[in-house]
Parts: C-alpha cells; sequence; structure tokens
C-alpha cells in the first residue's frame, strides 16, 4: 500500500458526460501528479500541483481540469467525455521539496478507471 | 528536455534465472533520480528501485539490482532468481533533482514473461 488513495476505482460513463476523480495523497506529501494511461500506452504526464499551487503541465487537454485543496486532496475533472478518454487515471504524490533521497520518490495510487461507452 | 529509451518492448526469462532490462536515457542534468517501477497485470505503479545520480554505488533491493553508467546515460535492471510474480511491465523513469520538483518522465516500458 504506497498510501495514495484514489477514488473512484472504477467508473463507466456515457460520452459528452463530465467526471470527477478524487486522490488523497500520502500523509505529509506537498506534491500531487496525474497521469494517464491508455490501453497499450505509456505514462503520459497531466499536471502537477504542489501545495496547492499548479506546478507543471504537461500533456492535459483543455477539457480536462484539476485543482490541490487546502488540505492537500487533489481532484481531476474531466468534461465533454469521448471515448478516447478511456484510461488508466493515476494519482501520485511526493513530498515535495527535497528533503532527502526518500524525498525524490514518487509514489502512485491504485489508479481510476475510466471507461467512456 | 530528457527522454527515457527502453529499447526490449518484451523480455523472457526462465523462472529462477536472471534478466537484465536494459533503460538508457538522455540528460544534460547533473542531478536527477532515477528509478524503475513495477506494474503487474493489476495495473497497480510498483516502486521497485531507485538511483540517486550523485551516489557512484549501484542501487540493491533484495533480488533487484541496477547497473548505473552515468557516463554512459545507462540504467539497467538485474532481476536475479526470476519468480513468477516478477511477470510485469516494468518502468523506467527519470525525475530532475535539484529541488525542481519535476514530475516522472517514463520510458515506454519492457514487458517481462517468466517461464516455469
Amino acid at each position: 500500500d504506497s498510501g495514495v488513495t484514489q477514488t473512484p476505482k472504477h467508473l463507466i460513463t456515457a460520452t459528452g458526460q463530465r467526471v470527477t476523480l478524487r486522490c488523497s495523497p500520502r500523509s505529509g506529501d506537498l506534491s500531487v501528479y496525474w497521469y494517464q494511461q491508455s490501453l497499450d500506452q505509456g505514462l503520459q504526464f497531466l499536471i502537477q500541483y504542489y501545495n496547492g499551487e499548479e506546478r507543471a503541465k504537461g500533456n492535459i487537454l483543455e477539457r480536462f481540469s484539476a485543482q490541490q485543496f487546502p488540505d492537500l486532496h487533489s481532484e481531476l475533472n474531466l468534461s465533454s467525455l469521448e471515448l478516447g478518454d478511456s484510461a488508466l487515471y493515476f494519482c501520485a504524490s511526493s513530498v515535495g521539496p527535497l528533503t532527502g533521497s526518500s524525498g525524490n520518490t514518487i509514489y502512485f495510487g491504485e489508479g481510476s478507471w475510466l471507461t467512456v461507452v | 528536455a530528457q527522454t527515457v529509451t527502453q529499447s526490449q518492448p518484451e523480455m523472457s526469462v526462465q523462472e529462477a534465472e536472471t534478466v537484465t532490462l536494459s533503460c538508457t536515457y538522455d540528460t544534460s542534468e547533473s542531478d536527477y533520480y532515477l528509478f524503475w517501477y513495477k506494474q503487474p497485470p493489476s495495473r497497480q505503479m510498483i516502486l521497485v528501485i531507485r538511483q540517486e545520480a550523485y551516489k557512484q554505488q549501484n542501487a540493491t533491493e533484495n533480488r533487484f539490482s541496477v547497473n548505473f553508467q552515468k557516463a554512459a546515460k545507462s540504467f539497467s535492471l538485474k532481476i536475479s532468481d526470476s519468480q513468477l510474480g516478477d511477470a510485469a511491465m516494468y518502468f523506467c523513469a527519470y525525475r530532475s533533482g535539484g529541488g525542481s520538483q519535476g514530475n516522472l518522465i517514463f520510458g515506454k516500458g519492457t514487458k517481462l514473461s517468466v517461464k516455469p
């Protein structure tokens, strides 16, 4: 158990709909990352937050947005869903400011499976 | 920009044997970290091993060890005494150091099969 919690684990929704994926980072971790993994694809970095502020953006579509709340949990919002958005969405967390070598490790949650039909 | 390359899409090993997965990376940074993650059929991402670039000593974790060649920008993973549970996709990943708190940059993965 990595300590990163993601909900829901599985989600089936129709095209055009909107969903929200939730992530609770490990206790004490300030950075949250979102990754997308499509079937037979590698991991695509979407976005990173650090202590509530957006830190870095990757290949995140305009239909997607995220935020990190004061209690450090994060949500990824996916709207106007298309069939191609079906994927495994990972949340990951790390300590943030480098506080030793362990702070450089990013730990992953179990992922949220999204199926768009 | 940093890149990570895993040139072996698939590998196979006999149970109890040793296998080495290759990874090369490209960077102009001197401070960085390298990781191997395992993704079994459950699709969970599990950290296998971590290497700090400033450390000359190769990291080891039980049956897993790395061969870190900084000058060659090579970071291979050796799995000794392979077990059926080692069958998974293995991803090599790079992360910048120096307080940049950057995200992980992944290779495309190597699918490891373990034959009984």
